[in-house]
């Protein structure tokens, strides 16, 4: 049973634009969200996160928005550059952010020239 | 480094064998997490330390698996009579607990392969 969804595996943007990666959750308990990139042979990076508190995170081209309600959030990377292709790994937890993370499966962004 | 550290990178071991993989964390960073990252899957949370003792170990797969941390330092993670369902990137986090979400910053991890 995945607590942290990501259903797009892939996600192909041209450099410039906007690209949205998108995460669905189950669990209404989580309460800190965070997103990490990772690079082949790299252990993940960490990108952004949001408290529950909060509706939006913004941190130069990186956006987080979360939507409670729908147990929704997205990442928009704006303008998308050739670096910021990789995996983007969506994780949530508990306790206000001490617990072990539960991650999605991850979306493979490319960024195409 | 100022970073989480990993050894080895890479670990290929028989059926049957225990393995041992080290974490070093950041340092002053009391809460230390380790996950297991199969090919294709996302990241699985197996145990965190806080300080040297463990509130959670919910995510250990089996009794075979066990992990220690000395202080709040080093923290070894014990595969024994290795399977090969145990093939994974082995990864460990650290993270200052108390701040604001107490974001986990990750190691380049240990890549094992059991044959």
């Amino acid at each position: 049973d995945q607590q942290v969804k990501q259903n797009s595996p892939s996600l192909s943007v041209q450099e410039g634009r906007i690209s949205i990666l998108n995460c669905d959750y189950t669990n209404s308990m989580f309460d800190y969200f965070l997103w990490y990139k990772k690079y082949p042979a790299e252990g993940p990076t960490f990108l952004i996160s949001i408290s529950s508190i909060k509706d939006k995170n913004e941190d130069g081209r990186f956006t987080v928005f979360l939507n409670k309600s729908a147990k929704h959030l997205s990442l928009h990377i704006v303008p998308s550059q050739p670096g910021d292709s990789a995996v983007y790994f969506c994780a949530a937890n508990t306790g206000g952010g001490a617990d072990g993370l539960t991650f999605g499966k991850g979306t493979h962004l490319i960024i195409q020239p | 480094g100022a970073g989480v550290s990993q050894s080895p990178s890479n670990k290929v071991t028989e059926k049957g064998k225990d393995v041992e993989l080290r974490c070093d964390p950041i340092s002053g960073h009391t809460a230390l997490y380790w996950y297991r990252q199969r090919l294709g899957q996302g990241l699985e949370f197996l145990i965190y330390f806080q300080g040297n003792s463990a509130p959670d170990k919910s995510g250990l797969p089996s009794d075979r698996f066990s992990a220690e941390r000395t202080g709040e330092s080093v923290s070894t993670l014990t595969i024994q009579r290795t399977q090969q369902e145990d093939s994974a990137v082995y990864l460990c986090a650290s993270s200052l607990v108390g701040l604001a979400g107490g974001t986990q910053y990750f190691g380049p991890g240990t890549r094992l392969t059991v044959l």
